[in-house]
């Protein structure tokens, strides 16, 4: 098993720029979640997804982010415009419903200059 | 005021030593707690559940105090493989994980 797939592992953009991230989950895991993670917050959930659809997107920052999920085996994570305090590391994890231990993709380290 | 809230250290401590953390969290309706280890620069991966009887793996042990709301993690014989960030994590029926920002170990030759 390839465990979870992120891209890319690294970003770099200009403030303003669109960013997408990438996520393909476990195969068979059923609950999708995005996470970032910065020194001051520490990991924030933004949004999870059981069977695809959206359940939970309170921790969504503002209107700049949105999260999609055509299919059980992919999402993204769309940044628009970005801007430097969304530099952070941002996190995939997929689970089976119910299940205990979530699986973290390793990462996209973004960085908005 | 944040779910679930430990110390961030970070905890200096020679090998062989014993060291503890403590974490707390806040919403009583919490049914599962985790401790989960994060390498620099890697992703989160999980350690050990913790179960309200407590329970040992090895060198680590877990426990849980929901009277008090509070979830521990002892090491015992410290290694300097086990320098880390630990996470806190406490999960309430179908909602998903919580974590704690982390407590940052360093085990010193």
């Amino acid at each position: 098993d390839a465990g979870v797939i992120q891209s890319p592992r690294h970003e770099v953009t200009e403030m303003g720029q669109e960013v997408t991230l990438r996520c393909k989950p476990i195969s068979g895991h059923n609950s999708l979640f995005w996470y970032r993670q910065t020194m001051m917050r520490g990991l924030e959930l933004l949004i999870y997804f059981n069977n695809n659809v959206p359940i939970d997107d309170s921790g969504m920052p503002e209107d700049r982010f949105s999260a999609k999920m055509p299919n059980a085996s992919f999402s993204t994570l769309k940044i628009q415009p970005s801007e430097p305090r969304d530099s952070a590391v941002y996190f995939c994890a997929s689970t089976t419903s119910g299940g205990v231990e979530a699986f973290f993709g390793q990462g996209t380290r973004l960085t908005v200059v | 005021r944040k779910e679930v809230e430990q110390d961030p250290g970070p905890f200096n401590v020679p090998e062989g030593a014993t060291v503890a953390f403590n974490c707390t969290y806040s919403n009583s309706a919490s049914q599962s707690f985790f401790w989960y280890r994060q390498d620099c620069r890697k992703e989160p991966k999980l350690l050990m559940s913790v179960y309200s009887s407590g329970n040992e793996d090895g060198r680590f042990t877990a426990q849980l105090n929901r009277a008090s709301q509070y979830i521990s993690l002892l090491i015992r014989d410290s290694k300097l493989s086990d320098s880390a960030t630990y996470l806190c994590v406490a999960q309430g029926g179908n909602t998903p994980l919580v974590f704690g920002k982390g407590t940052r170990l360093s085990v010193i030759a």
